[in-house]
């Protein structure tokens, strides 16, 4: 089955300066890839996603890097804010499927 | 759109009650709604599958009856914890896939269980 790894697993930035998480996948058959940050004491929320067919994806200060052959994936924020502090969760999926697996997680801490 | 809406937010019973659990999809049709279980500063550990109509998927090491899944409705799935100890408290999340969608799965705000 697919096993997703996560690093680092904290993260603590200046604010305004950039945050890289990357991932790993086993299963070459997966082919989504979304992002879920969660703050303390709430469900994951979806910030980014990205399908095997495309490279890169932004939205605003988010961006989103995969690369099938190494089978790894990047989650990218630049110019921090403190309100970016949460826990982020990689995962991956094989979209004619049902499950998604998620990653270990990452607690990213901003510093004001 | 795509709201998920999950009741109660945090309940504490005493130990050896059941505790009921409501995940709502509230503005979509959800083909599949997922249960998951999170320890603190840990990942979330899928549970269960359910699509509606049809009896839940239960992942390795999870006791179907324990974690009575009922799935009556496209908009409904309920997770009851039954005779509920109290290494059963954790941190319960539920999501929803929408019906014709792409696996995208929309999360609740999680449910609080303490058992004394």
């Amino acid at each position: 089955g697919e096993n997703v790894e996560q690093h680092p697993s904290t993260l603590s930035v200046q604010e305004g300066d950039s945050a890289v998480i990357k991932c790993t996948y086993s299963d070459s058959a997966s082919n989504y890839f979304p992002w879920y940050k969660q703050e303390l004491g709430k469900g994951p929320q979806l910030i980014i996603d990205i399908r095997s067919n495309v490279g890169e994806k932004k939205d605003q200060r988010i961006a989103v890097t995969l690369n099938k052959t190494a089978k790894h994936f990047s989650l990218h924020i630049t110019e921090t804010q403190p309100e970016d502090s949460a826990v982020y969760f990689c995962a991956a999926s094989f979209s004619g499927g049902d499950k998604v697996i998620f990653g270990p997680g990452t607690s990213l801490s901003v510093i004001p | 759109g795509a709201v998920v809406s999950q009741h109660p937010s945090w309940v504490i019973c005493k130990s050896g009650t059941s505790v009921k659990i409501e995940c709502r999809s509230l503005d979509f049709q959800a083909t599949t709604m997922f249960w998951y279980r999170q320890f603190p500063k840990q990942s979330l550990m899928l549970m269960a599958t359910s699509n509606e109509g049809s009896k839940a998927t239960y992942e390795q090491g999870v006791e179907k009856d324990k974690f009575l899944i009922n799935h009556a409705s496209l908009t409904l799935s309920t997770l009851t914890v039954t005779s509920a100890h109290p290494e059963d408290s954790s941190f319960y999340i539920c999501s929803a896939t929408l019906q014709g969608g792409e696996n995208i799965q929309y999360f609740g705000a999680g449910t609080r269980l303490s058992v004394l």
